[in-house]
């Protein structure tokens, strides 16, 4: 597609539901990032996927925080049970994919706005 | 571990002034940075990227920045600020310690314009 693709745009739910929340890449791009961004913390990095496999899960802030990614595309991002503090916009990346150098560009989508009431 | 560090959560400027968004790292190995710009309610966009080729680099809607090893700064710039300038900036070092290619994100610098 011509860029990264977020959805929900936004997503209301009450606390202890669970939300998913799903992320369209750059066609082509191998490499998939989630960050979240929230008032308190700023920018956080969640979870790298290179392919379908995750190599660098060390952001996700519990075990109610999980993705997955399938056919090496669209990646979902679930979080159970939901509490106030995971209010935050959920933001995906996208990069080629061609190396762990760093030296490759993330484009972002719009993200997701998530609001746990 | 590598950090990025952005001074003033705030700036506000005049329209025609000179833009200075200041960025100082910490880092084991030499760095990739980048700058980022946030329009309201929207994603994140490339400004520019640092990665050890030219030290001073050029990016898109006039900004630039240095690269400077002595100072640990990257700090962007732009000559004359517009009021579409207004946004929020954010600097990151991208992380480079085994299979990773996470970006390190600093906490943000808001930019005003006013006319």
């Amino acid at each position: 597609g011509a860029g990264v693709s977020q959805s929900p745009s936004n997503k209301v739910t009450e606390k202890g539901k669970d939300v998913e929340l799903r992320c369209d890449p750059i066609s082509g791009h191998t490499a998939l990032y989630w960050y979240r961004q929230s008032l308190g913390q700023g920018l956080e990095f969640l979870i790298y996927f290179q392919g379908n496999s995750a190599p660098d899960k060390s952001g996700l802030p519990s075990d109610r925080f999980s993705a997955e990614r399938t056919g090496g595309s669209v990646s979902t991002l679930t979080i159970q049970r939901t509490q106030q503090e995971d209010s935050a916009v959920y933001l995906c990346a996208s990069s080629r994919g061609t190396g762990t150098s760093g030296v490759e560009t993330q484009y972002f989508g719009p993200g997701t706005r998530l609001l746990v009431l | 571990a590598q950090s990025v560090t952005q001074l003033g959560s705030h700036v506000s400027v005049s329209e025609g002034a000179l833009v200075l968004l200041r960025c100082n790292y910490s880092s084991s190995v030499p760095p990739y940075l980048f700058w980022y710009v946030q329009y309201p309610n929207q994603g994140l966009q490339l400004l520019l990227k640092y990665t050890s080729a030219a030290t001073l680099v050029k990016g898109i809607n006039g900004f630039e920045a240095e690269f400077k090893k002595s100072e640990t700064s990257f700090h962007l710039t732009k000559p004359s600020a517009h009021m579409s300038d207004a946004a929020e900036y954010f600097c990151a070092v991208s992380e480079r310690r085994g299979a990773t290619n996470k970006l390190i994100f600093g906490t943000g610098t808001l930019l005003a314009v006013q006319p």
